[in-house]
């Protein structure tokens, strides 16, 4: 167990439809970060948050927010979706830039 | 850029045997950290080791060793004598230090399935 937890471990819904993912980092952790990982385009960097502040951005679709709440936690915006939204979303927290990221258990998002 | 390659998609293995993941990557900067990930099929992803590029020394924890090699940029993972749990995807990941870009630029990951 990582000591960082993502919540649903599931989810499906219909394309257009908006969903949110959250994200609790390890105790003490300031950074949080989100991967997304699909079979074609493997694990990528999207958004990383440190200490409430957007700190850098990757492959984020416009569609796509995320934001790191003052106790920490982070959620992860996914709006107008389709079918190629349909990955394993990933959260990872370090306790600063330079340290070993940990990773939540990710969670399954399905567009149907 | 940076880019990590995996050449290895799928390996198998007999239990007990050896096997070596091949990780080549490309930066040009000189100071950077490497990783290894294993993502067993429950589908977590478990951190296994940070190297820096100023320490090539090798590491062993217990039946894992890393050769990490600057001169041909490669980073690979040994595990000897290999047990049925070990079959997962591993992952190595490359991050260059540097104001606010800290994410991991990962491989397309190896998956070794070892046989009983």
């Amino acid at each position: 167990d990582s000591g960082v937890t993502q919540t649903p471990k599931h989810l499906i819904t219909a394309t257009g439809q908006r969903v949110t993912l959250r994200c609790s980092p390890r105790s003490g952790d300031l950074s949080v970060y989100w991967y997304q990982q699909s079979l074609d385009q493997g694990l990528q960097f999207l958004i990383q948050y440190y200490n409430g502040e957007e700190r850098a951005k990757g492959n984020i679709l416009e569609r796509f927010s995320a934001q790191q709440f003052p106790d920490l936690h982070s959620e992860l915006n996914l709006s107008s979706l389709e079918l190629g939204d349909s990955a394993l979303y990933f959260c990872a927290s370090s306790a600063g830039n330079n340290n070993e990221q940990f990773f939540g258990p990710g969670t399954r998002l399905t567009v149907l | 850029a940076q880019k990590v390659t995996q050449a290895q998609t799928e390996i198998s293995v007999v239990e007990k045997e050896d096997v070596t993941l091949d990780c080549v990557y490309e930066t040009r900067d000189t100071t950077y950290y490497l990783f290894w990930y294993k993502q067993p099929p429950s589908g977590e992803l478990v951190f296994l080791i940070r190297r820096n590029s100023f320490d090539e020394q090798n590491e062993i924890s217990g039946r894992y060793s890393w050769n990490f090699q600057k001169s041909t940029s490669s980073f690979n993972f040994t595990i000897t004598a290999s047990q049925v749990v070990d079959s997962a995807v591993y992952f190595c990941a490359l991050r260059m230090p540097g104001a606010g870009s800290y994410q991991l630029t990962f491989g397309k990951g190896t998956k070794l399935s070892v046989i009983p």
